[in-house]
C-alpha cells in the first residue's frame, strides 16, 4: 500500500529556532501533499496544500511566512516552522494520496514539536 | 453548521458488541467518504472508504453511505479492546483536500 514517511518524529528546541519537517511518499509520486496540525484532544486542522513545482495553498488564518512549504519533487514536501514559539508546539502531520482526486489520503507518522 | 459532524463521545461498548459510529456532512456535492482510526499520540490510519450509496464491508468493519440523508456510518462488529481509539470521519467535497469531523472516541470494555 501507499507509504508516507515523515521525519523527524520528535523535535524539542528553544524558542526562536526554525524547524524543518520532511514528508516523503516512498512508493508513489504525489503532486499534492497536505499539512495538518493537531492540538491535544482536537481534530486535524488543515494548514496548507503543498503543490509540486508551485506555491502552496494556505488555509485561512495560517501565516504563510511563518509556515514555509516547499514541494520540490514528486516525492518530497517540507514544512519549515520559522522562529518557532511555544504556541507553535503541536503535532504536525502530512498526508498524500497515491491516486486521483478523491482517492484515499495516507498519513505520515507525524512530528511532535515542542518549543521551550 | 460544521461541514462534517460527529458525536465526540466517548462511546463505550462491551467487548464483542457492535459499535456504531455516525457522521453527517453538509456539502451535497461530496463524492468520497473516509473513516480513519487514530490511537492516542499517533497519526490517523485509513480504515474504510466508500463512494456509492449502500454498504461496504471489510472484515469486521462496514461503512454505510446515504447521500440523500447526507449520512455516513461505520459499524464495527465483534468489538475488541484494541479497537479503542478515536474514529475520524472525513469527506472530500471537491478537489483533493479532506474535511474532517472532530472525531468520536470509542472505548471497548473487556
Amino acid at each position: 500500500g501507499a507509504v508516507v514517511s515523515q521525519h523527524p518524529s520528535w523535535v524539542i528546541c528553544k524558542s526562536g529556532t526554525s524547524v524543518k519537517i520532511e514528508c516523503r511518499s516512498l512508493d508513489f509520486q504525489a503532486t499534492t501533499m497536505f499539512w495538518y496540525r493537531q492540538f491535544p484532544k482536537q481534530s486535524l486542522m488543515l494548514m496548507a496544500t503543498s503543490n509540486e513545482g508551485s506555491k502552496a495553498t494556505y488555509e485561512q488564518g495560517v501565516e504563510k511566512d511563518k509556515f514555509l512549504i516547499n514541494h520540490a519533487s514528486l516525492t518530497l514536501s517540507t514544512l519549515t516552522v520559522t522562529s518557532a514559539h511555544p504556541e507553535d508546539s503541536s503535532f504536525y502531520i502530512c498526508s498524500a494520496g497515491a491516486g486521483q482526486v478523491g482517492q484515499p489520503q495516507h498519513f505520515g507518522d507525524g512530528t511532535r514539536l515542542s518549543i521551550l | 453548521q460544521k461541514e462534517v459532524e460527529q458525536n465526540s463521545g466517548p462511546l463505550s461498548v462491551p467487548e464483542g458488541a457492535i459499535a456504531s459510529l455516525n457522521c453527517t456532512y453538509s456539502d451535497r456535492g461530496s463524492q468520497s467518504f473516509f473513516w480513519y482510526r487514530q490511537y492516542s499520540g499517533k497519526s490517523p490510519e485509513l480504515i474504510m472508504f466508500i463512494y456509492s450509496n449502500g454498504d461496504k464491508e471489510d472484515g469486521r468493519f462496514t461503512a454505510q453511505l446515504n447521500k440523500a440523508s447526507q449520512y455516513v456510518s461505520l459499524l464495527i462488529r465483534d468489538s475488541q479492546p484494541s479497537d479503542s481509539a478515536t474514529y475520524l470521519c472525513a469527506v472530500n467535497p471537491q478537489g483533493g483536500k479532506l474535511i474532517f469531523g472532530q472525531g468520536t472516541e470509542l472505548s471497548v470494555k473487556p
